[in-house]
C-alpha cells in the first residue's frame, strides 16, 4: 500500500524567510503533484512532476523531486503573507494507476 | 473554458439517509475521480469513472456508489448514512485516465 508522509505538519514562518516541505513516498512513483488548498475551499493544482531530476518553479515556489530517495520537496522563497494556505503533495503509484494517494498535509502560516 | 463544478455546495442530512452529489467535469475531460476529505486531513480516494464504467476503486464500502453518464458528468451516491460520513467531497477530473486532475469546489455533507 502507498504510503505518503508530508513534514512539517504545521510550519509558521516570518514573511522574507525561506522553508522547504518535504514530502517522502513508500513505493515507485509514476507522478507527483503538489496542490494548495486555502481554508474552506478546493485544491489548486500547483505542479506535476514526472521524472527524477525535476524542478518545476512559479514565484517563490519551487519543487524537486528525487524518484531513487522517493522524496519531493516545495522550497518557499522569501514567503509572503499570501502564500499561508495548506499545501499538500500527492502521488500516482505505478501500480495504483491513476489514483491519488495524498500526503495529510501542511498547514502553512506566513506572519507579517 | 468551464471547470469542474460540483452541486450542491452544502448539505445537511441525517444518519440513515442517503444523499446524491453531482459533478461536471472541465470541458474535455472524460474521466472523474471522487475523493473523501474528513476535516484536517488530506483527501481519500473513493473511486474513479471511465467510459461510463468504475475503473478504480479506494478502500470505501458498498453504500458508497457512482455512476458515469455518456456526457462524462457523475453521480456519486452515499446509502445509510453514518456520522462519519460527514466532510468534503470532492470531484476531479482528468483526461483519458491520466494526468493532472483538476478539483472541483467540493460539497461539504454534514450528517446529524
Amino acid at each position: 500500500e502507498l504510503k505518503v508522509e508530508q513534514n512539517p505538519l504545521f510550519l509558521s514562518m516570518q514573511e522574507g524567510k525561506n522553508y522547504t516541505i518535504y514530502c517522502n513516498y513508500s513505493t515507485t512513483s509514476d507522478r507527483l503533484y503538489w496542490y494548495r488548498q486555502d481554508p474552506g475551499k478546493s485544491l489548486e493544482s500547483l505542479f506535476v512532476l514526472l521524472s527524477n531530476g525535476a524542478v518545476k518553479q512559479e514565484g517563490r515556489l519551487m519543487a524537486s523531486l528525487d524518484t531513487k530517495a522517493r522524496l519531493s520537496t516545495l522550497h518557499i522563497t522569501a514567503a509572503v503573507h499570501d502564500l499561508s494556505a495548506t499545501y499538500f503533495c500527492a502521488v500516482e503509484g505505478e501500480t495504483s494507476g491513476s489514483r491519488l494517494t495524498f500526503g495529510e498535509g501542511t498547514q502553512l502560516t506566513v506572519n507579517p | 473554458d468551464a471547470g469542474v463544478t460540483q452541486s450542491p455546495t452544502h448539505l445537511i442530512k441525517t444518519r440513515g439517509q442517503q444523499v446524491t452529489l453531482r459533478c461536471s467535469p472541465k470541458s474535455g475531460h472524460d474521466t472523474v475521480s471522487w475523493y473523501q476529505q474528513a476535516l484536517g486531513q488530506g483527501p481519500q480516494f473513493i473511486f474513479q469513472y471511465y467510459e461510463e464504467e468504475e475503473r478504480q476503486r479506494g478502500n470505501f464500502p458498498d453504500r458508497f456508489s457512482g455512476h458515469q453518464f455518456p456526457n462524462y458528468s457523475s453521480e456519486l451516491n452515499v446509502n445509510a448514512l453514518l456520522l462519519g460520513d460527514s466532510a468534503l467531497y470532492l470531484c476531479a477530473s482528468s483526461s483519458l485516465g491520466r494526468g493532472t486532475q483538476y478539483f472541483g469546489p467540493g460539497t461539504r455533507l454534514l450528517v446529524l
